[in-house]
Order: C-alpha cells, then structure tokens, then sequence
C-alpha cells in the first residue's frame, strides 16, 4: 500500500527552466493538495483539487500551475524556475468527509 | 499574517518528562485543530486532533487541550519517548470536512535527550 508517492524526490533546475512535479495516491482519495515547505513558514497551500477535473488556488498560487486529469494523479507544473521556488513540496490527499491528511515524503527542488 | 502560530521554534526536553507544545490561532472561525508529526526527509504524519466543542481530546501518550476563549491549543507528550523527536505542525480549519483548507503553523522542533 503506497499511499502518496511523490516524482521526483530532489532536483536541482536552473532558473527559467520548466518541470512537473508528479503526485500519484492508491486510497481512491478526492482531494488532493500540493504544500510548499519553508524555514519559519510552515507549510503553505500552492493549489488544490476537489475532484477529477477541477483544481483551486491556494494561499501562494503564483508561479505554480496544476491539473488534475486523473482521480489518482496531482501534477504541480513550474513554467519559469526561479531561486524563490526553492523549497521542498509537499503533496497530500485525503476524503472529502474525513479530517486529516495523507502527506507525501515531498520533493527537494533547488533553483539556482 | 500567519493565522497559526508556533512561538517556540524548537523544545528540548529530557526522555521519561512531559513536553507540551503550544500553539495559538486568530481565526475564530477554526473550529476544528490538528497535529502533525515530521520526521527528517518523510512527510508530515496525522497525530491527534480535536473539535471546538471539545477542550480535551487523548490518545495514548499525546493529549491535546484547547482553550477556545484565549485561542490557544497545546500538546501534551507524556512521558516523552526519544522516538517523539521530530517537527510538530500545529494545524487549524474551518470545518471537520477537508474541503476546508487547513492552515499549518511553523512548527515546534522537539529533542528528546537522554
């Protein structure tokens, strides 16, 4: 039983550069979320997805964009890298009518 | 403005004793509070959580207690394991459901020393 399994676990990119971060769950859960994780900040809301087809900004969108084709699948899209982006991203899913998270073991990404 | 907030980065406290951690919030629409467990290079796990209508909630060694007037929430680990070492992340929404968005504080880095 996998739960959430993140796509790639580090990577470094070069400012401008573009990649997708990938975010597959095994718990036919509907909600899924992707987190950015920085020093003294906590975890903070990128974008999230209530459902197959639909996706929703969070508290830091900007830079970031998502789609979510597949029930099972979160896809975090980075168009131009920039050193702020630097962190490392958390994605997690959960019911709809149950508290709590499943959490991934998150992605390193390094802009330089 | 964090709505969440962890004052105390970090907590030391010796194995066997209890370690409470403390969290305050600003939101008096949350309702419903959480706590997460991070260990290095894993992602954050469910802990313990509690309803506004509630000021107690335990499980096993973690209690939590919230004190809605004074918006504040606290966990209580007793007695404190070396496993318990870890990142807490205080959480807070509006609402049981998890169509509420749940806000995170900074987190409370616990050691555990012998």
């Amino acid at each position: 039983n996998a739960g959430v399994t993140q796509t790639p676990k580090f990577r470094v990119l070069k400012t401008g550069q573009s990649m997708t971060l990938l975010c597959a769950q095994d718990m036919n859960h509907e909600y899924m979320y992707w987190y950015r994780q920085d020093p003294g900040m906590g975890l903070r809301l990128i974008h999230y997805s209530v459902g197959e087809g639909t996706t929703a900004k969070g508290e830091v969108p900007d830079g970031y964009n998502v789609s979510r084709l597949k029930k099972q699948n979160f896809l975090l899209g980075l168009e131009s890298a920039a050193p702020s982006q630097t962190s490392v991203y958390f994605c997690a899913s959960s019911y709809h009518d149950k508290p709590g998270y499943t959490f991934g073991s998150g992605t390193r990404l390094t802009v330089v | 403005d964090q709505q969440v907030k962890q004052n105390s980065p970090s907590l030391s406290v010796q194995e066997g004793r209890i370690s409470i951690l403390n969290c305050d919030y600003t939101n008096s629409m949350f309702d419903y509070f959480l706590w997460y467990k991070k260990y290095p290079a894993e992602g954050p796990t469910f802990l313990i959580s509690i309803s506004s209508i509630k000021d107690k909630n335990e499980d096993g060694r973690f209690t939590v207690f919230l004190n809605k007037s004074a918006k504040h929430l606290s966990l209580h680990i007793v007695p404190s394991q070396p496993g318990d070492s870890a990142v807490y992340f205080c959480a807070a929404s509006e609402g049981y459901s998890s169509a509420s968005k749940i806000i995170f504080g900074s987190g409370t880095r616990l050691s555990i020393r012998p």
